[in-house]
């Protein structure tokens, strides 16, 4: 069975500065998605970035980017320039490209943001 | 956008009850899911749902049945509530991977304390 570890429960950065979130997966596959989600207070998961295995390229979007170790089964999230707003729970998730099949997640990482 | 609708976003009821928590999306996917949130352990499956009146059991589905009934509604019922189920339950669905976006979307989550 596949399965997401998240090895950090707690994480806190100084605004502005950057941060690196954890993740590690297991699988035996070699075709599927990685992703990074954050639910900050109001409890709506929000979807932050997306990685498809086979691509090499590491995913970016504005101050969020992942470094994808595709042998080493990691999947970490890099926050530049962070703000106050990005204050929440991150949650790393995997899932297989195989149709209908479920979303397995990390046991999240609070991020604490100071000002 | 796609939106995921929850019918409650709190609730409270008595052991022994049975309980549903509604789920409805508008944008015609295929997968639903239910998922239940506690400190510490992450997003847990119970149940997600492939096609109208198709179902799989997650990885905690003691306790719990659903319905689908219509591709748009997703049903968790809880047959006979214990405190053990107070917790945050998430409703999200998808598309089948290989239909443009793979992501899950969420709903706003319901908060449930069973008493």
């Amino acid at each position: 069975a596949q399965t997401v570890t998240q090895s950090q429960p707690e994480m806190s950065v100084q605004e502005a500065e950057t941060v690196t979130l954890s993740c590690t997966y297991d699988t035996s596959e070699s075709d599927y998605y990685l992703f990074w989600y954050k639910q900050p207070p109001s409890r709506q998961m929000i979807l932050v970035i997306r990685q498809e295995a086979y691509k090499q390229q590491n995913a970016t979007e504005n101050r969020f980017s992942v470094n994808f170790q595709k042998a080493a089964k990691s999947f970490s999230l890099k926050i530049s320039d962070s703000q106050l707003g990005d204050a929440a729970m991150y949650f790393c998730a995997y899932r297989r490209r195989e149709y209908g099949n479920k979303l397995v997640f990390g046991a999240g990482t609070i991020l604490r943001v100071k000002s | 956008d796609v939106k995921v609708t929850q019918s409650s976003r709190y609730l409270v009821k008595r052991t022994g009850e049975k309980v549903f928590l509604e789920c409805v999306q508008d944008m015609d996917h295929e997968n639903m899911f239910w998922y239940r949130q506690d400190p510490g352990l992450g997003l847990r499956l119970i149940y997600f749902s492939y096609d109208v009146k198709m179902k799989e059991k997650g990885d905690i589905p003691e306790g719990y049945s659903v319905s689908r009934e219509k591709k748009e509604r997703f049903s968790l019922i809880l047959e006979s509530a214990s405190t053990n189920q107070t917790s945050m339950y998430l409703c999200a669905s998808s598309p089948p991977p290989g239909q443009g976006r793979t992501e899950a979307f969420f709903g706003q989550g319901t908060r449930l304390t069973v008493v």
